[in-house]
């Protein structure tokens, strides 16, 4: 058990639909990255927060966006969904040290897009 | 950008076997990481390995990291049952963000 607790665990959504997917990091993690995992691919970045500010963004448009609060905890937004954004969704925390970040990541949220 | 590629995409072993599954990268990497996914979880960390021609262990599983930090590999003594799921590499060059770019994984099967 990692501490990342992510909700809602599934979501069905219509194409064009806005969704916003949650994340509590560990107790202790400064920074959240955000990761997208098609069916039996590997996880993609997209992009990961610090201190709640984006430290980093992978190749996703902008209709893919996100906040860090206070707290650490963290909210992925994707607005106007398309087909190919069905697939499992995850949140990941981390300890930001320079010489070793081990990701902590959460069960994931799986999001049908109809 | 930086690419991640991981053979073979599948693996299917008889329980007892040896497995290895490797990883190569377009890039030169800080440091790579080690992931296991069972079936319908999520990637659990194993290990990191950061020097050039490293070699860690942990059990059964033994992670080498190339000399030239672009390759990496995962050898696994004698699969058992509750080796299955899906190992990924994932690797980092490192300066400033953090971030990993993960291979598609190696999926291994132990027949019983």
């Amino acid at each position: 058990e990692t501490g990342v607790t992510q909700s809602p665990t599934h979501l069905i959504k219509t194409r064009g639909q806005q969704v916003t997917l949650r994340c509590s990091s560990q107790s202790g993690h400064n920074t959240v990255s955000w990761y997208q995992q098609a069916l039996g691919q590997g996880p993609q970045f997209i992009f990961q927060y610090y201190r709640e500010e984006e430290n980093g963004r992978g190749n996703f448009p902008p209709r893919f966006s996100g906040l860090q609060f206070p707290n650490y905890s963290s909210e992925l937004n994707v607005n106007a969904l398309e087909l190919d954004d069905s697939a499992l969704y995850l949140c990941a925390s981390s300890l930001k040290t320079p010489a070793f970040e081990k990701l902590f990541f959460g069960s994931g949220t799986q999001l049908s897009v109809l | 950008g930086q690419q991640v590629m991981q053979i073979p995409q599948y693996q299917h072993v008889q329980e007892g076997e040896d497995f290895t599954t490797y990883c190569n990268s377009s890039t030169t990497l800080s440091n790579i990481q080690w992931y296991k996914q069972r079936p319908g979880g999520h990637p659990v960390f194993l290990i990191q390995l950061v020097k050039s021609g490293e070699v860690k262990k942990q059990k059964r599983l033994t992670f080498q990291f190339g000399e030239a930090k672009k390759n990496s590999s995962l050898h696994i003594t004698a699969t058992q049952t509750t080796d299955v799921g899906t190992y990924f590499c994932a690797g980092s060059s490192g300066a400033g963000s953090y971030q990993l770019t993960f291979g598609k994984g190696t999926k291994l099967s132990v027949i019983p």
